[in-house]
């Protein structure tokens, strides 16, 4: 069964500084898609990046950058330069690419930037 | 391009009434996705539309369902409320059910009194 394990409830970082916010999956599909969203206290989930299953090398956009490591099964969001407005619940989610389609969330992340 | 919309924002209800949340999806996006969020269970799928057509169903019960009209904007439905149904309900719209990204509205915040 497809899952999506986020092992750090809560992650403090300093303003300006890097962070690496941990995921791991399981799937036994072969094609998939990876997936991180931003979820502030305003409730709405903001998509941030993507990864596919065959893609060769790590998508970026921006400050965040997606660490895919596929033999590991992990897909580790990097964000660099933490801003305050950073601040919020992160979301790793995985699609598999056949079957229902269906997305599959972990239990997030929260992330505090400190000044 | 205008993002997706729900309503309303806020809910409050009693237990035992019925309540209809709204969705309209992005411009284009024929697939749409409910999730109920709470501090305990987490974020969990409900349902997805595509075409006018329940294509997925999470594990609720029948007192939940949707519909989706022709335009792609989509209704969920909670009867006979229970105090455990107050969560965040987010609905996600996409292009497409297999390679496009689902993107999420503002959420309705329903509270059960």
């Amino acid at each position: 069964a497809q899952k999506i394990t986020q092992t750090q409830p809560g992650m403090f970082v300093q303003e300006k500084e890097a962070v690496t916010l941990d995921c791991t999956y399981d799937t036994s599909d072969p094609s998939y898609g990876l997936f991180w969203y931003k979820q502030p206290s305003s409730g709405e989930m903001i998509f941030l990046i993507y990864q596919g299953s065959y893609d060769q090398q790590n998508a970026t956009e921006g400050r965040y950058s997606l660490n895919f490591q596929k033999a590991r099964k992990s897909a580790n969001l990097v964000i660099s330069a933490s801003q305050l407005g950073d601040s919020a619940m992160y979301f790793c989610a995985m699609r598999q690419n056949s079957g229902t389609y269906k997305y599959i969330f972990g239990t997030g992340t929260r992330l505090k930037v400190l000044a | 391009k205008a993002g997706v919309t729900q309503t309303p924002r806020y809910l409050i209800k009693t237990r035992g009434q019925q309540v209809t949340l709204s969705c309209s999806p992005i411009s284009g996006h024929r697939s749409v996705s409910w999730y109920q969020q709470t501090p305990g269970q987490g974020l969990q799928f409900l349902f997805e539309y595509f075409s006018e057509t329940q294509r997925n169903k999470g594990n609720f019960p029948g007192r939940f369902s949707g519909r989706q009209f022709s335009n792609s904007r989509s209704e969920m439905n909670v009867s006979t409320l229970e105090l455990g149904d107050s969560a965040l309900y987010l609905c996600a719209s996409s292009r497409d059910r297999t390679t496009d990204t689902q993107y999420f509205g503002p959420g309705t915040r329903l509270t059960v009194l």
